[in-house]
């Protein structure tokens, strides 16, 4: 397995400012994946952290809203912009170690005033 | 795009009696079917996952089935323990895709 850590791990922020949650693994992977999870909810996926590339987005989410980046094979940050209450949620970082199977990192926890 | 069904929203089952929790799933691309564990305030955990070339595979107290046919996945869990008590999600992935996941089952093991 792999050591996966989150920055912040949890955050309060004031509506219409942006906050940027950092995901680090301890070993290169390819696949990365940011993640949604809303109080009492299911996760949702919010989209593919490609590295050297741009991310791709599930319907839903846009790129100017959660813009993530990915530098190299053991980074990703993901930017929730302008935000709102609604964005009120814990982020997860998810990374493939082996064939299909994701791990997640710890999450960031996320309110908005 | 996938989308996964699960059932029971909630299960409450006496201590050492068995717990079972169905999905289903829309697309039948869909290849790699993970469960996880969710306790309060922590993260998902694998707990056990299945490929679409296996029909049932079992980990100690944990199994899973999967009838790639009726596209519908369960995971059942023997001899349950105050400790399996959490938010179990089933999940569909169909590629080098991220996870679509169920709504959750919140599983009471009553003492």
């Amino acid at each position: 397995s792999a050591v996966i850590s989150q920055k912040p791990s949890r955050d309060i922020c004031q509506r219409g400012t942006s906050l940027t949650i950092q995901c680090q693994v301890d070993s290169q992977v390819t696949m990365m994946f940011w993640y949604r999870q809303q109080p009492g909810q299911s996760l949702t996926l919010i989209a593919t952290a490609n590295q050297g590339s741009e991310a791709t987005y599930e319907s839903g989410f846009v790129i100017d809203k959660f813009p993530i980046s990915r530098p190299n094979l053991t980074f990703s940050t993901l930017t929730v912009s302008n935000m709102s209450p609604e964005d009120s949620s814990i982020y997860l970082c998810s990374v493939v170690l082996a064939r299909d199977t994701q791990y997640f990192g710890p999450g960031t926890r996320l309110t908005v005033l | 795009g996938e989308n996964v069904e699960q059932h029971p929203s909630t299960l409450s089952v006496q201590e050492g009696d068995s717990a079972v929790i169905k999905c289903t799933y829309s697309d039948s691309a869909s290849n790699y079917f993970p469960w996880y564990k969710q306790e309060l305030g922590k993260r998902p955990q694998l707990i056990i996952d299945i490929r679409s070339n296996v029909g049932e595979k079992k980990d100690q107290r944990i199994a899973v089935t999967l009838n790639k046919t009726a596209k519908h996945f369960s995971l059942h869990i023997t001899e349950t323990q105050p400790e399996d008590s959490a938010v179990y999600f089933c999940a569909a992935e169909g590629g080098a895709d991220g996870l679509t996941f169920g709504k959750g089952t919140h599983l009471i093991i009553q003492p």
